[in-house]
């Protein structure tokens, strides 16, 4: 079956500092997700992309869709303290979303 | 407006119980989802219904686990009999069918088998 692998499994940054991180499939993909899960909540989606080499911003957040449709990365500027949280990526497989297995982030101030 | 309602928030049971999880979707909502999350496997999608019909069932675990929509703005996720492997945070997720990757997560319910 697929799989979404991310990496890394966690971060310990400081504040300001800038964040990349990464998602990896064995198929290839229409669409990258990317959700962001606040301790204690669940998921909210970041960012929609729709098409190969796609670069779509949010705000801090940048993320792309890979070249090869098997990869996305996700990248956020100057980290704040709510940057804390769980991000996945996620592919949309007709109707269901299957997600990656998640980056963990810390910030620190 | 409400987003996903789910309840209860936590729940400690013990082994051989029932256990039932509810949800109330967002209104105007007529795909439902049923996930778990575990530090083992992440987020893992169980079931999904569409306009209240199961629609893929596929993640379900095992017999002991079943779903139902009575109605647009219900659904329960029932486990019987619990089994401490069944620890885990159970979430529900709604969109509308006319956006396919905005899915709204409720809070979820954190369970516990001892």
């Amino acid at each position: 079956g697929q799989q979404l692998n991310q990496s890394p499994q966690s971060m310990f940054i400081q504040e300001g500092e800038d964040v990349s991180m990464n998602c990896t499939s064995s198929s290839i993909f229409n669409t990258w997700l990317w959700y962001k899960q606040d301790p204690g909540e669940g998921p909210v989606l970041l960012i929609a992309l729709y098409k190969a080499g796609e670069l779509t911003s949010n705000g801090r957040l940048t993320a792309q869709f890979g070249i090869t449709r098997k990869d996305s990365f996700l990248n956020i500027s100057a980290s704040i303290p709510s940057d804390v949280g769980i991000y996945f990526c996620a592919e949309d497989n007709t109707d269901k979303l299957i997600f990656g297995t998640g980056t963990r982030l810390q910030v620190f101030p | 407006d409400a987003g996903v309602i789910q309840s209860p928030r936590h729940e400690v049971t013990e082994m051989g119980q029932e256990v039932t999880l509810r949800c109330k979707p967002i209104s105007g909502h007529d795909y439902l989802f049923w996930y778990r999350q575990t530090m083992m496997r992440g987020l893992e999608l169980l079931i999904y219904f569409n306009n209240n019909v199961p629609i893929d069932d596929s993640g379900m675990p095992e017999d002991r686990f079943s779903a139902k929509m009575p109605n647009a703005s219900f659904s329960t996720l029932k486990i019987q009999p619990s089994e401490p492997r069944d620890s885990a945070v159970y979430f529900c997720a709604s969109r509308i069918g006319t956006s396919p990757y905005e899915q709204y997560f409720g809070p979820g319910t954190r369970l516990t088998v001892t």
